[in-house]
């Protein structure tokens, strides 16, 4: 079965700290696709990254970061420096290689405090 | 710039109503689907559709049909509408390319409040 556990249910940061946001995975396909996603107050999620199994190299864009591990079946996202923009509900999600069909976890409320 | 719309961002019906949720993408994607969102449970997919008129259940389908007559809409049907149905509901598309899982795009959404 296929299952992406976001264990962060909130996280509460002061601008400029940096944060991580937790991902963990399970599924038994050897080809998979993970993913984020950031929903901000006006409730539109907003694509930010994909990444195949195949690729464990980590990835920046600028302030963000993300850590893929497929040792430990995590794929954490890093916000450094954070800023109130970034104040928003962070989803994870996983598919399976020759399906679209998104697995989402629970998600975790980030709040940036100025 | 993509574009996946809604046609309600707010939506108040009664108990048995018939509702209908439409969603129209002008990306020329393969594919859509229907997500329910509610606290504490993230997004869950009712259905999806890769084609026109073809479509496959998702992971909470009941009490929900859909349809796909044209390739940029398409609509979710509450064939009577209950009060557990009251959630956020989220249309996204995305393109269809051989065995790749490819980022899918998301409308507004449309909050349903069933009473």
């Amino acid at each position: 079965a296929q299952k992406v556990t976001q264990a962060q249910t909130e996280i509460s940061v002061v601008e400029k700290e940096d944060v991580t946001l937790d991902c963990v995975y399970e599924t038994r396909d050897t080809t998979y696709y993970l993913f984020w996603y950031k929903q901000p107050p006006s409730g539109e999620l907003v694509f930010l990254i994909r990444r195949n199994s195949f690729d464990e190299q980590n990835e920046i864009s600028g302030r963000y970061s993300w850590n893929f591990q497929k040792s430990t079946s995590s794929f954490n996202f890093t916000i450094t420096a954070s800023q109130v923009v970034d104040s928003a509900v962070y989803f994870c999600a996983l598919s399976h290689g020759g399906t679209d069909k998104l697995i989402f976890g629970t998600g975790t409320r980030l709040q940036v405090f100025p | 710039d993509v574009k996946v719309t809604q046609s309600s961002r707010y939506l108040v019906k009664r108990t048995g109503e018939k509702v209908f949720l439409e969603c129209v993408q002008d990306m020329d994607h393969e594919n859509m689907f229907w997500y329910r969102q509610d606290p504490g449970l993230g997004l869950r997919l009712i259905y999806f559709s890769y084609d026109v008129k073809m479509k496959e259940k998702g992971d909470i389908p009941e009490g929900y049909s859909v349809s796909r007559e044209k390739k940029e809409r398409f609509s979710l049907i509450l064939e009577s509408a209950s009060t557990n149905q009251t959630s956020m509901y989220l249309c996204a598309s995305s393109r269809l390319q051989g065995l790749e899982s490819h980022e899918q795009y998301f409308g507004p959404g449309t909050r349903l409040t069933v009473t």
